[in-house]
């Protein structure tokens, strides 16, 4: 099983709003990840999680919070967005140099 | 500065001939590559992968080539078909950057029929 769950698919928030992406992985990988993707542009990372602890946050917004609950579990609470945050949101996981991404998250800030 | 570049956004082979998409990093601390491919508003499929101590690594028709001195990869399709048609993005890694990978721009693939 080399999946990667997200949900929901497609998602259309108010900046006044606060929602949750879900992220899920039952591979038993310790790394996972938050990226952010614009049209036509190459995946661009925003949190890395290494044993259910954050390691990597790229200079992010606080209006991006992440959360990893446990090993194969990653949540991304989203609050007080701009239009400008409207992107493919996608999650990946990786054991090695390898990582395996999710389908995405395709986000629409009103 | 980017890291990894990939100067053709896009490419347009005839059905059955050979795709060749090209890579170039600049940081000599890379010693693992990885081809993706992508679909709209689909996340990224991994397709193929090298590790810096091999130059050459072959999955069915796809085949990717490392050439370290000149830090450039190159990804060959061949047969290409029809169902190729998508954005190939090479991505790059390194030990001593954790789990940090760095992605290209990418290039658009049309296989015309």
């Amino acid at each position: 099983d080399t999946e990667v769950t997200q949900t929901p698919k497609h998602l259309v928030m108010g900046m006044t709003n606060k929602k949750s992406l879900k992220c899920e992985q039952h591979m038993g990988h310790r790394a996972m990840y938050w990226y952010k993707q614009k049209a036509k542009k190459p995946p661009e990372l925003m949190f890395v999680y290494s044993y259910e602890k954050l390691s990597i946050n790229e200079s992010v917004p606080s209006r991006f919070s992440p959360e990893c609950p446990n090993s194969s579990l990653l949540n991304l609470h989203l609050h007080a967005l701009q239009p400008e945050d409207s992107a493919l949101y996608l999650c990946a996981s990786s054991q090695g140099p390898l990582q395996y991404f999710g389908p995405g998250t395709r986000l629409t800030v009103l | 500065d980017q890291q990894v570049k990939q100067n053709s956004p896009s490419l347009s082979v005839q059905e059955g001939r050979i795709s060749i998409l090209n890579c170039d990093y600049t940081n000599s601390m890379f010693d693992y590559f990885l081809w993706y491919k992508k679909y709209p508003a689909e996340g990224p499929t991994f397709l193929i992968s090298i590790s810096s101590i091999k130059d050459k690594n072959e999955d069915g028709r796809f085949t990717v080539f490392l050439n370290k001195s000149a830090k450039h990869l190159s990804l060959h399709i061949v047969p290409s078909q029809p169902g190729d048609s998508a954005v190939y993005f090479c991505a790059a890694s390194a030990r001593n950057y954790g789990q940090n990978f760095v992605f290209g721009p990418g290039t658009r693939l049309s296989v015309l029929p």
